[in-house]
């Protein structure tokens, strides 16, 4: 079955103390991206990943790292999480860069709250 | 810059009636994708329909239509015959390649109430 999984899907933690949410995917994708969803303002790319070794910010970056070591991985770190953080977090794939009509495969979302 | 506004927070209607949300965005681009996304309280994200920005004629998935109109850069859902399982946020989304990276940009979202 095609998917996109992510761990933990429920974090509370302190403020500075580093997390990594752990994004994977089956499907063989180039493409991966991570995006941040608050209310009132829909979801918001954080980075994108077009291959291995190959990542970029997206349009909210500040606070987070991503690494691309494998094609099925992409992990967002938060080295020093701060309060506004806390969000609703979704890891997404796609299969081939450059055609932006291809279907993106969202894992189940990540809530982490910060205190 | 890309932008997508939903200006309607929250609608409600009764089952089985017809319900339109709206949805207009801004762009220079004249090859684009967008989206309608339905985001239940599992929060998982599901892909409702698409629509080709050089196809003329609007998307249709069973239920869900669009009203894609590209000179006024609006595109509207449509959900006939609503059901209460169609009780979900709803989120329009507008897709482009910027340098072979695929950006997808999110409206605010709609939320949707099917009553009883």
């Amino acid at each position: 079955e095609a998917q996109v999984t992510q761990n933990p899907r429920y974090l509370i933690t302190v403020t500075g103390k580093k997390l990594t949410v752990t994004c994977s995917q089956n499907m063989n994708h180039e493409y991966m991206s991570w995006y941040r969803q608050d209310p009132g303002l829909g979801l918001r790319q954080i980075y994108y990943s077009m291959n291995v070794e190959v990542t970029d910010k997206g349009d909210v970056p500040e606070g987070y790292k991503v690494s691309r070591k494998e094609k099925r991985n992409f992990p967002l770190i938060l080295e020093s999480p701060s309060p506004n953080q806390t969000s609703l977090y979704f890891c997404a794939s796609s299969l081939r860069q450059g055609y932006s009509g291809n279907t993106i495969y969202f894992g189940e979302g990540s809530w982490l709250t910060v205190v | 810059a890309q932008t997508v506004t939903q200006s309607q927070p929250e609608m409600s209607v009764q089952e089985a009636e017809t319900v339109t949300l709206s949805c207009t965005y801004d762009t220079s681009e004249s090859n684009y994708y967008l989206f309608w996304y339905k985001q239940p309280p599992s929060r998982q994200m599901i892909l409702v329909i698409r629509q080709e920005a050089y196809k003329q004629q609007n998307a249709t998935e069973n239920r869900f239509s669009v009203n894609f109109q590209k000179a006024a850069k609006s595109f509207s859902l449509k959900i006939s015959d609503s059901q209460l399982g169609d009780t979900a946020m709803y989120f329009c989304a507008f897709m482009r390649s910027i340098q072979g990276a695929q950006k997808l940009v999110f409206g605010q979202g709609t939320r949707l109430t099917i009553n009883p």
